[in-house]
């Protein structure tokens, strides 16, 4: 079974363009979230989908940030414009129920400059 | 706020000998709490968990202790091998949502 994959691994951009980070979760999980760890500092909470659903955003930095969940399969999180602040590693993870363990892509490493 | 703290960034310890990661929280409303060991260049993967309503649980070499007046949890492993090298996260759930501490990076010499 395929785990939680994350495309692309890295990217490097300047600051005022967009990047668009893409999760496929673990097939037949319904709970989708994202996370962003900073210069080594802790793993943040962003959001978390229940299918196509937003349940929860209440990590999502600022209005820059826009994330959807199409068709409750794959999630895509887009930073626009991106600034400085925004390099960090972002992790996707899924999880069958919501109170089941979550498991972890292995992120997208972000650097803007 | 950070709400889970690991305060040690880093841990050396010799092969064979028992490694003690540390982790203080300070929300009362988590319910589980969680052991991530992390490679570079991949996710986090899990790796331990113990519900608050016990003390310890054990699997194999890890083992977890909560004391939950202290707000203080603690991962024994026993005995360390070189493989035990990474950077493990200490994570608490309030229902479904996870707060991560800023994670140990232990190192095991041969």
């Amino acid at each position: 079974e395929a785990g939680v994959t994350q495309f692309p691994s890295h990217s490097v951009i300047e600051k005022g363009q967009t990047v668009t980070l893409r999760c496929d979760p673990i097939s037949g999980h319904d709970n989708l979230y994202w996370y962003r760890r900073v210069m080594g500092k802790e793993i943040k909470f962003l959001l978390h989908f229940v299918k196509e659903s937003k349940q929860d955003e209440s990590g999502m930095p600022n209005n820059r940030f826009l994330a959807e969940r199409t068709g409750g399969t794959y999630s895509t999180l887009k930073v626009q414009p991106a600034e400085l602040e925004d390099s960090g590693v972002y992790f996707c993870a899924s999880s069958q129920g919501v109170y089941e363990g979550q498991f972890f892509g292995p992120g997208t490493r972000l650097t803007v400059l | 706020d950070q709400q889970v703290k690991q305060n040690s960034p880093s841990l050396s310890v010799q092969e064979g000998r028992i490694s003690i990661l540390n982790c203080d929280y300070t929300n009362s409303m988590f319910d589980y709490f969680l052991w991530y060991k992390k490679y570079p260049a991949e996710g986090p993967t899990f790796l331990i968990s113990i519900s608050s309503i016990k003390d310890k649980n054990e699997d194999g070499r890890f083992t977890v202790f909560l004391n939950k007046s202290a707000k203080h949890l603690s991962l024994h492993i026993v005995p360390s091998q070189p493989g035990d090298s990474a950077v493990y996260f200490c994570a608490a759930r309030d229902d479904y949502k996870l707060s991560f501490g800023a994670g140990t990076t232990v190192t095991v010499r041969a």
